[in-house]
């Protein structure tokens, strides 16, 4: 358990709809980073939040908003789904920077129907 | 543009024995190197790393190797044991706080008793 926790675990909704994803940090880290796993692909990196502010961007749709929370948790925000939207999505914290010191969660499954 | 490839999807390796995992990379930017493991159902989880200043880096039976020249790097894992069976993804930064971490398609590895 790397203390991490993501909800729901999975979803399941249709082409259009918007979903929220949720992500509570380990205690005490500050960074929270998305990514997205396709099918067969490695974990492309969304974005990254660092006490609430927004501090890196990787290939994030428009469609895809984030924010990180006074309390620290962050959500994911998806809108205007597609089937390709189907996919894992992780969040990791971390209490700074550094690479090794990312705890991932358990994920949550989206598929889109 | 794939720039962090793992080119076998998958490989099996005898109980005792040496397991090899690949990984090659394409941006001569990247400077940081790491190994994360996944099991079913769980988040990565970190394994080892190393810095582009460095060629190997040793934890217990966890050993990477870094070739700057031909952009490759390596996971060697001896013994394996059975509870080494999982996905296997490496991943790379252009900078060592790691704000973006690109990763490969990952490698499913089997450990045969």
């Amino acid at each position: 358990d790397s203390g991490v926790t993501q909800t729901p675990k999975h979803l399941i909704t249709a082409t259009g709809q918007r979903v929220t994803l949720r992500c509570s940090p380990r205690s005490g880290d500050l960074s929270v980073y998305w990514y997205q796993q396709s099918l067969d692909q490695g974990l492309q990196f969304l974005i990254h939040y660092y006490n609430g502010e927004e501090r890196a961007k990787g290939n994030i749709l428009e469609r895809f908003s984030a924010q990180q929370f006074p309390d620290l948790h962050s959500e994911l925000n998806l809108s205007s789904l597609e089937l390709g939207d189907s996919a894992l999505y992780f969040c990791a914290s971390s209490v700074n920077f550094l690479p090794n010191e990312q705890f991932f969660g358990p994920g949550t499954r989206l598929t889109v129907l | 543009d794939q720039q962090v490839k793992q080119n076998s999807p998958s490989l099996s390796v005898q109980e005792g024995r040496i397991s090899i995992l690949n990984c090659d990379y394409t941006n001569s930017m990247f400077d940081y190197f790491l190994w994360y493991k996944k099991y079913p159902a769980e988040g990565p989880t970190f394994l080892i790393s190393i810095s582009s200043i460095k060629d190997k880096n040793e934890d217990g039976r966890f050993t990477v190797f870094l070739n700057k020249s031909a952009k490759h790097l390596s996971l060697h894992i001896v013994p394996s044991q059975p509870g080494d069976s999982a996905v296997y993804f490496c991943a790379a930064s252009a900078d060592s706080r790691a704000q973006k971490l690109v990763f490969g398609q990952g490698t499913r590895l089997t450990i045969n008793p």
